[in-house]
């Protein structure tokens, strides 16, 4: 079956800007979680959907939104951009009980 | 709060060699843990998963443990190989929902 995919691979932003990632989980799985991975800090939790509902939250600012589909397809959002939002963006998804199942994440470069 | 430690931060071994990563996790209150390979610049490959109520998981030269009561997993590799040189993350998931708690990871260089 297909894999989680994410896009696009790779963005480019200047700081203020606002950017969209997107999010297609694997097909039949209701959870789509995101995840930011930086050399500081690691990989911490963004934000988790089910049913077009965020479930979990993490602790970033209120710039970082997201909203999840009825096809369970799911985008998030970073407004106003800064320096410190470059990073490797990754979703995940889920079907219950089972693993998560990363997707190859986007990279975004904010200059 | 939860918290993931993994131990080392970085390893090098020669190629064959055996060997064991380690993940410690401040609360034993899990719902499964699940170990994880990233290669450079890469999303996150799906190595092994426990549940909560095992105590391991074995697929091919990989075996995981989890003793929950100690709040410790181990990852063990068996004969490693050039190829399996990658970051091994660590994660806990603490109940039903999507929020997993990653360790900082340990780099993994295999040398020919």
């Amino acid at each position: 079956k297909a894999g989680v995919t994410q896009t696009p691979r790779y963005l480019i932003k200047t700081r203020g800007q606002q950017v969209t990632l997107s999010c297609s989980p694997i097909s039949g799985h209701r959870s789509v979680s995101w995840y930011q991975q930086t050399p500081g800090q690691g990989l911490q939790f963004l934000f988790e959907y089910f049913s077009e509902t965020q479930r979990n939250k993490g602790n970033f600012p209120g710039r970082f939104s997201g909203r999840q589909f009825s096809n369970s397809r799911s985008e998030m959002n970073v407004s106003t951009l800064e320096l410190g939002d470059s990073a490797l963006y990754l979703c995940a998804s889920t079907g219950g009980a089972e693993g998560y199942t990363f997707g190859s994440g986007t990279r975004l470069t904010v200059v | 709060k939860q918290e993931v430690t993994q131990i080392p931060a970085a390893l090098s071994v020669p190629e064959g060699e055996n060997l064991v990563l380690n993940c410690s996790f401040t609360d034993s209150a899990i719902y499964n843990l699940q170990w994880f390979r990233q290669d450079p610049g890469k999303g996150l490959t799906s190595l092994l998963l426990i549940q909560s109520s095992q105590r391991e998981q074995t697929s091919g030269r990989l075996n995981a443990s989890l003793d929950k009561s100690s709040g410790r997993s181990t990852l063990y590799i068996a004969a490693s190989q050039p190829g399996d040189s990658a970051t091994y993350l660590c994660a806990v998931r603490s109940g039903n929902t999507g929020k997993l708690i990653f360790g900082q990871g340990t780099t993994l260089q295999v040398k020919p």
